[in-house]
């Protein structure tokens, strides 16, 4: 399976604390994007990183990206009860000719007030 | 903000049904995505055309789901017969065609089949 795994399937913690979820894969990839889904919703994108890049932020969140050990993180600093969703990361597998996306079965992520 | 639309929001049916679903991807927008979600889960793909083509529909149950996207812009997804197992949500997303772009995401469709 090319699919990323998300590790803790699920995380809860207090206001203010800061939150890390890892996402593992098999395959070499082109990308790797993160995803967040409120309960019922969409998804939002959070960030895509690149191959060749080895962190990235944008407001609160830090993603980095070890190819060796084919891994990423994403860190959420000074989390807020809004962040409460699901994270999902997405890869997109180099062996393909065309932008295609996998999911892992995402971290379920409680900030409680 | 550019974004992609999907309709209906919400669908309840009765198995044997025939149901269809709607998405207008971002303009522009050369790739759309069709994901299915069942809860708890990640979403997996069904479907993904690159203009109007399809380049991967492995994991699309052909023996009742079809999808088209005749001129290349929006895209329609259908089931029939609907079967319990085909409650979930379903997810359209669209990409540039360039590599190494987000995909964006609609608000789904919410199917319950019973």
């Amino acid at each position: 399976s090319q699919q990323g795994e998300e590790d803790p399937q699920a995380l809860s913690i207090q206001e203010g604390e800061n939150a890390t979820m890892n996402c593992s894969y098999k395959t070499s990839i082109n990308n790797l994007q993160w995803y967040r889904q409120n309960s019922g919703r969409g998804l939002v994108h959070l960030i895509l990183i690149r191959s060749n890049e080895r962190e990235k932020h944008s407001g609160r969140l830090r993603v980095t990206l070890d190819t060796s050990k084919k891994s990423s993180s994403l860190l959420i600093t000074a989390s807020r009860a809004a962040d409460t969703a699901s994270y999902f990361c997405a890869t997109d597998p180099q062996v393909y000719n065309f932008n295609k996306f996998y999911f892992g079965s995402g971290t379920k992520l409680n900030v409680k007030p | 903000e550019a974004e992609v639309a999907q309709s209906p929001r919400y669908k309840i049916t009765e198995k044997s049904q025939a149901v269809a679903f709607w998405c207008d991807p971002i303009s522009g927008h050369a790739t759309l995505y069709w994901y299915r979600q069942i809860l708890g889960q990640g979403p997996e793909l069904l479907v993904q055309f690159q203009d109007e083509s399809v380049v991967d529909d492995s994991q699309l149950p052909k023996d009742r789901f079809s999808a088209e996207r005749l001129k290349g812009v929006d895209s329609t997804l259908k089931i029939q017969p609907a079967e319990l197992g085909d409650s979930a949500m379903y997810l359209c997303a669209s990409r540039s065609r360039a590599l190494n772009t987000e995909a964006f995401f609609g608000q789904g469709t919410r199917l319950t089949v019973v």
